[in-house]
């Protein structure tokens, strides 16, 4: 059974940072893709990055970019995502999923940033 | 705002069918079938329902299709169900990726 576990969200001031984590079990991490995707209060879904299987490829959606970074290492079957100069609206739940042929298949719980002072 | 416009809202009686429409333009949903659709209940993990417009992951009831005509894909729920009351979530690949605003469903 595939496991999404996200860890590291919490509460930061504008401006500072957090790393977020991702453990995958249940099926081979190396040969998947990997996205995060977020949910801001009272809004919906929107994909934040991807990284392709072996790290070589990444994209950022054009709200995040420059100030995050994904990361994968398919030793530890875990995903990363270090987010830098956070914003109000950056809060949100974050999701890890797996990507497959431009689709989602599976989602973790996610976990919550707040920023705020 | 999205470029993929979901209605915000459709609701339904249990039994019947409903239908959530997700019309991007020729550039994106027009231009291939790389829609995807997801159903989340809040607080949940979100829940991958329908890939490539019209195919059925395996395990997903067959109440769930998809579809699409020129710029516009939809889902159609029938025989609804109490357990089908949640958001719904078209998903376009661009180049990157883009979700539709969402749709919630209410289950009357």
């Amino acid at each position: 059974e595939v496991q999404l576990v996200e860890s590291g969200g919490g509460l930061v001031q504008p401006g500072g940072s957090l790393r977020l984590s991702c453990s995958a079990s249940g099926f081979t991490f190396s040969h998947f893709e990997m996205n995060w995707v977020r949910q801001a209060p009272g809004k919906g879904l929107e994909w934040v990055s991807h990284v392709s299987a072996n790290g070589d490829t990444i994209y950022y959606a054009n709200s995040v970019k420059g100030r995050f970074t994904i990361s994968r290492d398919n030793a530890k079957n875990s995903l990363s995502l270090q987010m830098d100069g956070l914003r109000a609206e950056d809060a949100a739940v974050y999701y890890c999923a797996t990507g497959v042929w431009f689709r989602f298949p599976d989602w973790g719980q996610g976990t919550l940033v707040t920023v705020s002072s | 705002q999205s470029v993929l416009t979901q209605p915000a809202s459709v609701s339904g009686s249990p039994g019947q069918s409903i239908t959530i429409s997700c019309t991007g333009t020729t550039f994106d949903v027009g231009s291939h079938n790389f829609v995807s659709w997801y159903q989340h209940h809040p607080g949940k993990a979100p829940k991958f329902i329908i890939f490539e417009a019209t195919k059925r992951p395996s395990g997903i009831s067959d109440r769930f299709s998809g579809s699409k005509s020129g710029n516009t894909a939809s889902l159609t729920i029938s025989g609804l169900q109490a357990d089908d009351e949640a958001d719904y979530y078209c998903c376009a690949y661009l180049g990157t990726w883009v979700f539709g605003g969402g749709t919630k469903l209410t289950v009357l």
